[in-house]
This record gives structure tokens, C-alpha cells and sequence, in this order.
């Protein structure tokens, strides 16, 4: 069965400082791989999917971006930090040919 | 633009309570309904979910959802909630997009149960 490693699992940083936070999957090809924003009272705010390698799609304009340099990797970054950028990032993938999506086991993100 | 609400951010409820979360959802093509519960300090999981047939779907722990398209609704429901069931509860629609789905969700419902 396929399994999500998200790190680092919490990461305390300046604004105006990069970002990089890594996505790896086991256990699948090609699927289809999300990241979500998740605070309290918001939900989850898809900000980007991507169906295959070099392929992203970003749903929200902000201080992000994210890449898939290999089909079982997906990286969320930023150039420079803002204050608003804190919160809960969750990687997700579907299966190709499926439609349930699994979740890692997220990063805690604290902009200082 | 694709967009999933759901009624209730908060609903505090006493044990064997009945529960029915709402959420609609605005997409005009064909679409996978979903129900994702986390409970406190666990990953998101699925409760249940609706693909086609049987508008009326059963999931686990005594959860079941009704899909009414006219409604462009999926609301979750429970007989009789337990303090166990204290959880967020996120309502999801998966659209087909070029080349993949593209999942939206709801803000959430957080529910309590008091014992």
C-alpha cells in the first residue's frame, strides 16, 4: 500500500527566509499529488496539484511554488517568507486509476 | 469555480444525539463525494464515500451520507453519536480536470460530543 513521508515534521522560521518542504511517496506510480494548506476553521486550501512530473497546476496566486522533480516526490517552496505563510501543510495523493486521496502526516510551519 | 460549504464550523452535541452535517457543493459535471474525519492528533482519513449508484451510503462507525444531485448536496448523518465520534469532519468533491482530479474541500465542521 502506498505510504506519504512529509519533512521536517514541524520547522520554525524567519520571514523573509526560503522554504523548502519535501513530499516522497511509496508504493504507487504516477499519481496524482496535492498540497494543502489546513487552518484551523478554514478547512484544507488546495494550492497546487500536479498529475505527473513537471506538471503543476496552482490553484491560489501566493508566495509559493512547488515542483515535481520525480514522479514519487513533490516540493513546496518560497523564496521568501511571510507571516501569512504559517500553518499546516499536507501532502496528498490519489492513485492513478483511483479517487480516494491519502494524506501525510503533514508540517507544522511557524513564520517568525 | 468549484466550491464546497459546509453549514456548521461548530456543533456540540450529548452522547446518542442524532447528527447531519451539511454541504453543498457547486460543480456542473460529474463529481466523487467524499466525507474525511480527523480526530484530535490523527491524520485525515475517509469515512465514507459516493461514486454512482445507491445515493445512500454507509461508512464506518454507523456514518452514512445521502447524495441528492438535485441539491447538489451530500450530507452526513448519524443516529446516534457517541463521545468517541469528537472530531473535525471535512466534506470533499473530487472534479474530473484535464489529466487528474482536482479535490476541494470544505472548511469543516468541528463536532463535540460531551459524555
Amino acid at each position: 500500500s502506498q505510504t506519504i513521508h512529509q519533512w521536517p515534521a514541524t520547522l520554525v522560521q524567519p520571514v523573509g527566509s526560503p522554504l523548502s518542504l519535501e513530499c516522497t511517496v511509496e508504493g504507487t506510480s504516477n499519481p496524482n499529488l496535492y498540497w494543502y494548506r489546513q487552518a484551523a476553521g478554514r478547512g484544507l486550501q488546495l494550492l497546487f496539484y500536479s498529475v505527473g512530473i513537471g506538471q503543476i497546476s496552482s490553484e491560489v496566486p501566493q508566495n509559493l511554488s512547488a515542483s515535481r522533480p520525480q514522479d514519487r516526490q513533490f516540493i513546496l517552496s518560497s523564496k521568501k517568507l511571510l507571516l501569512s505563510d504559517s500553518g499546516f501543510y499536507l501532502c496528498a495523493l490519489i492513485q492513478q486509476g483511483g479517487y480516494e486521496q491519502y494524506f501525510g502526516p503533514g508540517t507544522r510551519l511557524t513564520v517568525t | 469555480a468549484q466550491s464546497v460549504s459546509q453549514h456548521n464550523h461548530h456543533v456540540i452535541l450529548s452522547e446518542a444525539a442524532s447528527l447531519e452535517l451539511g454541504c453543498n457543493y457547486s460543480y456542473g459535471g460529474t463529481v466523487n463525494l467524499f466525507w474525511y474525519v480527523q480526530y484530535p492528533g490523527q491524520h485525515l482519513q475517509l469515512l465514507l464515500k459516493y461514486f454512482s449508484g445507491d445515493p445512500l451510503v454507509k461508512g464506518i462507525k454507523g456514518f452514512e451520507a445521502e447524495f441528492i444531485k438535485s441539491k447538489f448536496s451530500f450530507n452526513l448523518r448519524k443516529p446516534s453519536v457517541q463521545w468517541s465520534d469528537t472530531a473535525e469532519y471535512f466534506c470533499a468533491v473530487n472534479a474530473l480536470r484535464t489529466g487528474g482530479f482536482k479535490t476541494i474541500f470544505g472548511a469543516g465542521t468541528r463536532l463535540f460530543v460531551k459524555a
